[in-house]
């Protein structure tokens, strides 16, 4: 069964920092990871989706990496803006018929 | 210009009762999901419906059953409300899944609380 880790669960930082997001996965055999983004009370936004023959992934100051293998993802912000503050999951579709299952998510806060 | 909306918003009811929870998406997509996310943030599965036929369903008491009239809605019908059905329903949408492409688009949540 698919179990997706994100690591730290928080992160608070000054604004203007390059920052990386953790995120970790039991089974390598996956379709795609996708990292979405959820504001307080709002849905999930999603950023970047990378195919599972792919190894990373930009939009912007977004970065996405991808290593199958050991079952590891990143997501790199540069530059972070006070905007970026929100919670950012991390999602793995796996093989075969199955559901998206998430990570329970980092908190990230920028401060100005 | 809404891709995936969700009506109501929030929904505040007493245990016993039914409701329901609509969903519709504009994105042509085929495929449409439920989800659960509980009062620690963690979100997961209920529901895949592809081309208004149920392909996931998980772990989820009988009191909730998903209802999909054509390939652009799926309601959420709950009976029989317990305390613990408080949770943000969000509902998604995607292209079939099984593509390697298949970004799901999610909508802005029902917040439903039991009281």
């Amino acid at each position: 069964k698919q179990e997706v880790t994100q690591i730290p669960a928080a992160l608070s930082v000054p604004e203007g920092e390059n920052l990386v997001l953790n995120c970790s996965f039991t089974d390598s055999a996956i379709y795609n990871l996708q990292w979405f983004r959820q504001d307080p009370g709002k849905g999930l936004t999603s950023l970047l989706l990378i195919q599972s023959s792919q190894r990373e992934q930009t939009s912007g100051r977004l970065n996405a990496s991808l290593d199958k293998s050991s079952g590891r993802s990143t997501l790199y912000i540069a530059a972070s803006q006070p905007g970026d503050s929100a919670t950012y999951l991390c999602a793995v579709h796996s093989s075969g018929n199955t559901p998206l299952v998430f990570g329970k998510g980092t908190r990230l806060s920028v401060i100005a | 210009d809404t891709a995936v909306s969700q009506t109501p918003k929030y929904l505040v009811t007493q245990m016993g009762n039914d409701k329901s929870i609509k969903c519709e998406q504009n994105l042509g997509h085929d495929t449409m999901y439920w989800y659960k996310q509980d009062s620690k943030k963690f979100l997961k599965i209920m529901f895949s419906y592809n081309n208004k036929e149920l392909i996931i369903n998980e772990t989820v008491p009988n009191r909730f059953s998903p209802k999909s009239p054509d390939k652009a809605h799926l309601n959420l019908h709950i009976n029989s409300l317990e305390l613990g059905d408080s949770a943000v329903y969000f509902c998604a949408s995607s292209f079939e899944p099984l593509r390697g492409t298949d970004t799901q688009y999610f909508g802005p949540g029902t917040r439903l609380t039991v009281l």
